[in-house]
């Protein structure tokens, strides 16, 4: 059973930088698969921030104007998410998730999910 | 970006009652639907996919149809478990979008 846990700093000040991790079991990670991160303000919708493939390649969601970055370290199973210059806007509860596919085909969804870290971007 | 709107936002039903959401596109995605179930404080979980495809697991209760820009969700029979707010998500491009939400209320 695939399993994904966030871990991170649950406040951060405003102009700094946002750090999550999300530690993955029961998958290895170099076995394929994008791997991402979404985000939902409190008693909001969802929002896609991006995801990222074992090998590094990565793609953000450009609403998040270059402050996005995302890495995986297949050594530990683990991929983690930085957001730059964070305001309040940015808090949220952030989920890490992974892409799943339909095998042979392009339709994809996310599955499973992490239970998510709240994050308030406060001084 | 491809604009995802679901309606209605809420509604109230019964246990027993067919629930039909809809979720509609700014631009034609084939069927590249997935339909999500969050219920308070947990995480989302697929519900279906590629717009009529159910996810491993789930009840055969959750049916979904529609293809382009017009897609709906149906509960056949509300059970308690079902309160809850689902979301429709557009995977045809990126940046990846999500309705706006649609909460199951008693």
């Amino acid at each position: 059973q695939v399993q994904l846990q966030e871990s991170g700093p649950g406040l951060v000040k405003p102009s700094e930088t946002l750090s999550l991790t999300c530690s993955v079991s029961g998958f290895s990670i170099s076995t394929g698969r994008y791997w991402g991160w979404i985000r939902q303000p409190p008693g909001k919708g969802l929002e896609w921030i991006g995801n990222i493939y074992y090998s590094g390649s990565a793609y953000y969601n450009p609403s998040l104007k270059g402050r996005v970055t995302m890495s995986v370290d297949t050594s530990k199973n683990q991929f983690s998410l930085k957001l730059t210059s964070v305001t309040a806007a940015d808090t949220a509860v952030y989920y890490c998730v992974r892409r799943d596919a339909a095998d042979g085909t392009s339709f994809h969804w996310f599955d499973p999910w992490g239970q998510g870290t709240l994050v308030t971007v406060s001084s | 970006d491809i604009q995802m709107t679901q309606s209605p936002s809420s509604l109230s039903a019964s246990v027993g009652d067919r629930v039909t959401i809809t979720c509609r596109a700014t631009q034609n995605i084939s069927n590249y639907l997935n339909w999500y179930q969050q219920t308070q404080g947990t995480a989302p979980k697929i519900l279906i996919y590629a717009a009529s495809s159910l996810q491993n697991g789930v009840p055969s209760r959750f049916s979904g149809s529609g293809s382009g820009t017009d897609f709906t969700l149906t509960i056949s029979s509300l059970q308690p478990e079902d309160f809850a707010t689902y979301y429709c998500q557009q995977s045809y491009s990126i940046p990846s979008t999500f309705g706006g939400g649609t909460r199951v209320e008693i």
